[in-house]
């Protein structure tokens, strides 16, 4: 069974950092590319960041380059999220998000972990 | 950045009838399109790609089309399960973006 489970949320001040992970289960995570995207409260989602198989290509959306840079370790099957510069407006829960894994036919989202910025 | 723009924000919608759900991206996307379904609480569900396909373990019941700029989601009989809100979100450019979401509630 494929799991994506995202740790390292949690409440920081303006100008902060986090570093999240999301330890990946059941798919040969090596071979496959993957995603953040995060969802602020009450609004829809939103893709913050992808990283291809090998760590080759990385892309960002405009709201985080800069400040945001995923990573991923595939001996250790676990994607990151080195966030730093965080503002009120990164409030969000952020996900991991594996592209379309062609042995089940679907998209997997991990539960989530909430990031909040706060003084 | 290819924007997204779906319609109805709102659809109220009584169990059993039919629910359409329309999205319109800025250019066209080709049938780079995906739809989620996301109940309270819950991370989005992977419901449809390729703008017509459905995703393992997705009900008959629910049924996308459309190309170009143009794309439906049809639920043919709604079930209690199926209120929540529904995104599109097209993969043919990068920035990946999504729709605003189209809220589907009882009648």
């Amino acid at each position: 069974e494929v799991q994506l489970v995202e740790s390292g949320g949690g409440l920081v001040q303006p100008g902060g950092s986090l570093r999240l992970s999301c330890a990946a289960s059941g798919f040969t995570f090596s071979t496959y590319a993957m995603n953040w995207a995060r969802q602020a409260p009450g609004k829809g989602p939103e893709w913050i960041s992808h990283i291809t198989s090998s760590s080759g290509t990385v892309y960002y959306a405009d709201s985080v380059e800069g400040r945001f840079t995923i990573s991923r370790d595939n001996a250790k099957n676990s994607l990151y999220l080195q966030m730093n510069s965080l503002r009120a407006d990164d409030t969000a829960v952020y996900y991991c998000v594996s592209p379309l894994i062609t042995t089940t036919n679907r998209v997997y989202w991990g539960q989530g972990t909430l990031v909040t910025v706060s003084s | 950045e290819i924007v997204m723009t779906q319609s109805p924000a709102t659809l109220s919608v009584s169990p059993g009838e039919r629910a359409t759900l329309s999205c319109r991206a800025s250019q066209s996307i080709t049938n780079n399109l995906a739809w989620y379904q996301q109940r309270p609480g819950q991370a989005p569900r992977f419901l449809i790609y390729g703008a017509s396909t459905r995703a393992t373990g997705i009900p008959a019941r629910f049924s996308g089309s459309g190309s170009g700029t143009e794309f439906t989601l049809t639920i043919s009989s709604l079930q209690a399960e199926d209120f929540a809100v529904y995104y599109c979100q097209q993969y043919d450019n990068w920035p990946r973006t999504f729709g605003q979401g189209t809220k589907v509630e009882i009648k």
